[in-house]
């Protein structure tokens, strides 16, 4: 199986801060890299898929990056329904697997 | 609008067997998708189970291929997974989410439901 590292595992934010999280695979992925934000108790939601497409709805202030085996998810100007736990997630080969999580927390 | 909802037991006794329902409303199963589970648990994280296409062509996650079978009920709008021969290590959220038609990433997903292994 792919391993997803992401990292930090949690860090702390004041509203309106440039906050970025990298994930990592244990091998190339191409571009089938998707970012999930998850708040207390709720499903995941789909922000970015295949790298950097935002989904439908979500706020500008996200995006993604990256190539290959490093990737990058960056929220401009952090506001508070911000503050909630970050997954990625590659597709390119089963099973899919995602990253153990960042919170993102004030 | 289409929605997923989750349904079955909340307590499964090990050695039993997990059954859940994933009733879609607002749209058809039918439709040129796929349709998967996941479950998370605080031990695992997010863990991808299998997903089912609208042919009902199905793929498993290796790691419990042996126990689980997922099923496309299309008149009832429904699919469901069976895991057979739980452990504890079985307790966790379980989601049905949708895959998206442009990239193979999860675009809408179920409330979730808590399920407890029980020795």
């Amino acid at each position: 199986d792919i391993q997803m590292t992401q990292s930090p595992s949690s860090l702390s934010a004041s509203v309106g801060d440039r906050v970025t999280i990298t994930c990592r695979p244990s091998q190339g992925i191409s571009s089938s890299l998707n970012w999930y934000q998850q708040t207390s108790g709720k499903a995941p939601k789909l922000l970015i898929f295949a790298t950097s497409i935002l989904h439908i709805g979500v706020p500008s202030r996200f995006s993604g990056t990256g190539t290959g085996s490093d990737f990058a998810l960056t929220i401009d100007s952090l506001q508070p329904e911000d503050f909630a736990t970050y997954f990625c997630q590659q597709t390119y080969m089963t099973p899919q697997t995602f990253g153990q999580g960042t919170r993102v927390e004030i | 609008q289409v929605q997923l909802q989750e349904s079955g037991p909340g307590l499964v006794k090990a050695s039993g067997t997990l059954s859940l329902t994933c009733a879609v409303s607002g749209g058809s199963l039918s439709s040129s998708r796929w349709w998967t589970w996941v479950r998370q648990s605080p031990g695992t994280g997010l863990e991808w189970i299998g997903e089912i296409s609208q042919s009902e062509t199905t793929n498993y996650n290796p790691s419990l291929r042996s126990r689980v079978t997922i099923l496309a009920d299309k008149s009832n709008n429904r699919f469901s997974l069976n895991l057979n021969s739980v452990t504890a290590a079985d307790t966790a959220v379980y989601y049905c989410a949708r895959v998206g038609t442009i990239a193979t990433s999860l675009d809408l997903w179920g409330q979730g439901t808590l399920v407890t292994v029980a020795s």
